[in-house]
């Protein structure tokens, strides 16, 4: 166990619908990155935050958002799903924002689009 | 830009035989070196990294990996693997300048009785 939850475990919705995806990072990390990973296309950087602002964006759609909020923990924002949206969504925290700091993943969330 | 490429998608070996999973990088900046492994139906866990220092480094699951900066490469390897190690083992990089994690397409490796 990490100590990184992601909710929910599955996720199954339709396209055109929006999603809410929930993160809560180790206790003491300020860092939270998203990554999705699909079998096309791999395991891609979406984006991070560090300490509720902003840090670092990867190949993340416009329809996509997150935030950080005040006690850490995170949501990311899927809107207008499509098919190639079904993916997992993995969650991973840090306790700092640098290269050096390990990220601890959590389970991930399997979005399926129907 | 950083790219991480792993050579080879599926790794085939019989258990208590030795194992390289080979992993080149491409980066403009300096770099540091993480591999990672997944279980089926599981989240990522760290192998190994390599920050500075020493160029063999040694992680879980009696793992280790060598960083060679000239050939810009960190190929991990097991002198003897089990089948409790069939998983998919991913390379990633990141850099000085972030955090973000950039990862290979990953090795399956597949250890059979």
């Amino acid at each position: 166990d990490s100590g990184v939850t992601q909710t929910p475990k599955h996720l199954i919705t339709a396209t055109g619908q929006r999603v809410t995806l929930r993160c809560s990072p180790r206790s003491g990390d300020l860092s939270v990155y998203w990554y999705q990973q699909s079998l096309d296309q791999g395991l891609q950087f979406l984006i991070q935050y560090y300490n509720g602002e902003e840090r670092a964006k990867g190949n993340i759609l416009e329809r996509f958002s997150a935030q950080q909020f005040p006690d850490l923990h995170s949501e990311l924002n899927l809107s207008s799903l499509e098919l190639g949206d079904s993916a997992l969504y993995f969650c991973a925290s840090s306790v700092g924002r640098q290269g050096h700091n390990e990220q601890f993943f959590g389970p991930g969330t399997r979005l399926t689009v129907l | 830009a950083q790219s991480v490429t792993q050579l080879d998608s599926q790794v085939p070996v019989f258990e208590e035989a030795p194992v390289e999973l080979r992993c080149n990088y491409s980066s403009s900046v300096s770099v540091y070196l993480f591999w990672y492994v997944q279980y089926p139906n599981q989240g990522l866990q760290l192998l190994l990294k390599y920050l500075s220092g020493s160029t063999l480094v040694k992680g879980i699951n009696g793992f280790e990996a060598e960083f060679n900066k000239s050939q810009t490469s960190f190929h991990l390897r097991k002198p003897s693997v089990h089948i409790s190690d069939t998983a998919e083992y991913f390379c990633a990089v990141s850099s000085t300048l972030g955090g973000k994690l950039i990862f290979g397409q990953g090795t399956e490796l597949s250890v059979k009785p």
